[in-house]
């Protein structure tokens, strides 16, 4: 199962803000968070990863909460093109392997 | 480019025939999995491989699949007497040391279609 929750759809103004929420509340103390988004028809694309610090980058940037339960990914000025849907990540660490389990994610939808 | 490479991206099987999909890693990266999407839905985890071994394979069917990663050359995944239930986009993804906090990189997957 998903270590993560998230809304299944959101809406926002081109060029406004989009905060995208997450929820990890059962996240171990060296799991990472990892987001990505998919295009139709497109693989998984990176856009930014986190432990416990915010990060930023040019694509976005990532407000981790201190207990680290929850985080919100930002696109500062979205686009049209950035609608898309929003996967957040926690790998799966207990097996070794590290493979992402994905879940359902949140589709944004940017309008003009 | 050096991304992920995975051909076909499109590929017609009438039922029970082979279906091989390849992919080609990023360069400098030696693990590769495996991902199944069906419409509507999150990828799901098949297999993990490093360079002549499979590591995972907890997410794959155990009968008619198979993934290799040999020394050299692509990952192929192969799926035989395929049914109309395999149809999907099977995404590929690379990383570099596994353990790592290093992100995979996916490919634009395989569309995998049966008549």
């Amino acid at each position: 199962d998903a270590k993560t929750t998230q809304p299944p759809s959101m809406d926002c103004a081109e060029g406004r803000a989009a905060n995208l929420p997450c929820n990890h509340s059962t996240i171990s103390g060296n799991e990472y968070v990892y987001w990505y988004r998919q295009i139709h028809s497109q693989g998984p694309q990176y856009i930014i990863h986190g432990l416990k610090n915010n990060e930023t980058n040019e694509m976005a940037s990532l407000i981790i909460t201190e207990d680290r339960k929850s985080s919100t990914l930002i696109l500062p000025h979205a686009t049209l093109r950035d609608t898309a849907v929003y996967y957040c990540i926690v790998r799966d660490t207990t097996s070794g392997t590290y493979k992402y389990i994905f879940g359902t994610g949140t589709r944004l939808k940017v309008l003009a | 480019n050096a991304g992920v490479m995975q051909n076909p991206r499109h590929l017609v099987r009438r039922r029970g025939q082979e279906a091989r999909l390849r992919c080609s890693p990023m360069k400098g990266h030696s693990h590769v999995y495996w991902y199944r999407q069906l419409p509507e839905e999150g990828l799901k985890f098949m297999v993990y491989l490093q360079k002549e071994n499979i590591i995972d394979e907890s997410g794959m069917p155990k009968e008619r699949f198979s993934a290799e990663f040999p020394k050299e050359g692509p990952s192929i995944l192969r799926i035989q007497q395929v049914v109309r239930g395999d149809s999907a986009a099977y995404f590929c993804a690379s990383s570099t040391l596994q353990g790592s906090n290093q992100p995979q990189h996916f490919g634009d997957g395989t569309r995998l279609s049966i008549l």
